[in-house]
């Protein structure tokens, strides 16, 4: 079993539409969680991270969080064609230090 | 502005002929590390510094160095590439090394050892 996991995708949305975005992980002791978009060839760009269960909103983006079933999610508001790319999830291990592994990411595709 | 520098951004070479990969950041930043990019497989972590002089091994570090004399700068050394280090290579760094610091990125180097 994969540390973190993601749907490869690709996932579909309409522009305008929400699209959402899941990964689980294994590790119970993770302590914090990350999502990062990356369009092909560029790096990883920070989004949104989040430390507690519940939801945290960022404009279009939310992030939701559930340390009980191990999964956090991304939901991505009015979908623009320009929110196409690949996001991945990334989880901190509760090391007590800096240890992030991520998920190979899911790709996202919003037609005009 | 803040930044995350790597260079070179492209490089093509051959079996063994030592490289190194610079990366250097403004925002003295305590930790840094790099990584490798490679499909179906994500990001790894080669190696990380949590502060000057202090390096440790990430997931997959062998056939790698690295260094960290200064704040700012975190090279990536290859001694004898072989073609299975053929990736794309990220840098990045955090304020600290402690949990849950987001990690900022450099633009990524591709390297293709033939």
């Amino acid at each position: 079993q994969k540390e973190v996991e993601q749907n490869s995708g690709p996932l579909s949305v309409p522009e305008g539409a929400i699209a959402s975005l899941n990964c689980t992980y294994s590790d119970r002791g993770s302590q914090s969680f990350f999502w990062y978009r990356q369009y092909s060839g560029k790096s990883p760009e920070l989004i949104m991270f989040i430390y507690s269960n519940g939801d945290k909103e960022d404009g279009r983006f939310t992030a939701q969080l559930n340390k009980a079933s191990q999964y956090v999610s991304l939901l991505i508001r009015d979908s623009q064609p320009s929110d196409s790319a690949t996001y991945l999830c990334a989880v901190n291990h509760g090391t007590g230090f800096q240890k992030l592994v991520f998920g190979t990411g899911t790709r996202l595709l919003v037609s005009p | 502005e803040a930044q995350v520098t790597q260079n070179p951004r492209y490089l093509i070479t051959v079996t063994g002929k030592k490289l190194t990969v610079t990366c250097s950041q403004n925002m003295n930043h305590e930790y840094m590390s790099w990584y490798r990019q490679d499909p179906g497989l994500g990001l790894r972590q080669i190696y990380y510094s949590m502060n000057v002089e202090v390096t440790d091994k990430g997931d997959v570090p062998e056939g790698y160095k690295v260094s960290r004399k200064e704040k700012r700068n975190f090279p990536l050394i290859l001694e004898s590439p072989s073609p299975n280090q053929t990736s794309l290579y990220f840098c990045a760094s955090s304020r600290t090394g402690g949990v849950g610091q987001p990690q900022h990125f450099g633009d990524g180097t591709r390297l293709s050892i033939l």
